[in-house]
């Protein structure tokens, strides 16, 4: 139990457009998701933390209008880069937490974003 | 900001080996987690450790914690080649709902 699955599993965007990553707790409702990045060979750094039916909160220093979190549903969150550039090219992964079991995340498998 | 410092960087052992990790944090948690991510993978949960416990075991596995020295270890006993990953530490500070902030990661290679 407890599967999260993102989609898709890698993307490769033009620099300007804009991708969209979703996030989906398979067996379980997921009131927290959070949204993390990593660069290579390097420790994951927090985006932000997704609340059902709610707006995400943003760590310091991530730019709110460029990476778009919805979270429309128990199951569902999903993460807009806009107007993506080179530097934007990372790896992206989520995590969700069982509605009453907080201290545990259950990540998902990741997804590669190159941005040419 | 990272809260975890990892210790070593990287590390190879031969399989069969002991595996020890360390993880040193900064401020007051509420637990502290070990992550293990397979390269270009997400990450599997192993173990949480509450600031009041100071030893826990699942199977090869073993944590402990000493708050006093905001450190903990992951020992990994009788390796195999499939351990092969990036062990990290992850830490829910006081107060900090359930944020998981990440230590560095350490890179275990077992060799056959």
């Amino acid at each position: 139990g407890a599967v999260v699955s993102q989609h898709p599993s890698w993307v490769i965007c033009k620099s300007g457009t804009s991708v969209k990553i979703e996030c989906r707790s398979l067996d379980f409702q997921a009131t927290t998701m959070f949204w993390y990045r990593q660069f290579p060979k390097q420790s994951l750094m927090l985006m932000a933390t997704s609340n059902e039916g709610s707006k995400a909160t943003y760590e310091q220093g991530v730019e709110k209008d460029k990476f778009l979190i919805n979270h429309a549903s128990l199951t569902l969150s999903t993460l807009t880069v806009t107007s993506a550039h080179p530097e934007d090219s990372s790896f992206y992964i989520c995590s969700a937490s069982i509605a009453g079991s907080q201290e545990t995340q259950y990540f998902g498998p990741g997804t590669r974003l190159l941005v040419l | 900001s990272q809260q975890g410092e990892e210790d070593p960087q990287a590390l190879s052992i031969q399989e069969g080996e002991n595996a020890t990790m360390n993880c040193s944090y900064k401020t007051s948690i509420n637990n502290l987690q070990w992550y293990r991510q397979n390269s270009g993978r997400g990450l599997v949960h192993l173990i949480l450790i509450r600031s009041n416990e100071r030893e826990k075991h699942s199977g090869r596995l073993r944590v402990t914690l000493d708050t006093s020295k905001k450190s903990s270890s992951l020992l990994i006993t009788a390796s195999r080649a499939a351990d092969t990953a990036s062990y990290f530490c992850a830490t829910i500070l006081t107060g900090g709902g359930n944020k998981l902030t990440f230590g560095t990661g350490t890179q275990l290679k077992v060799e056959l």
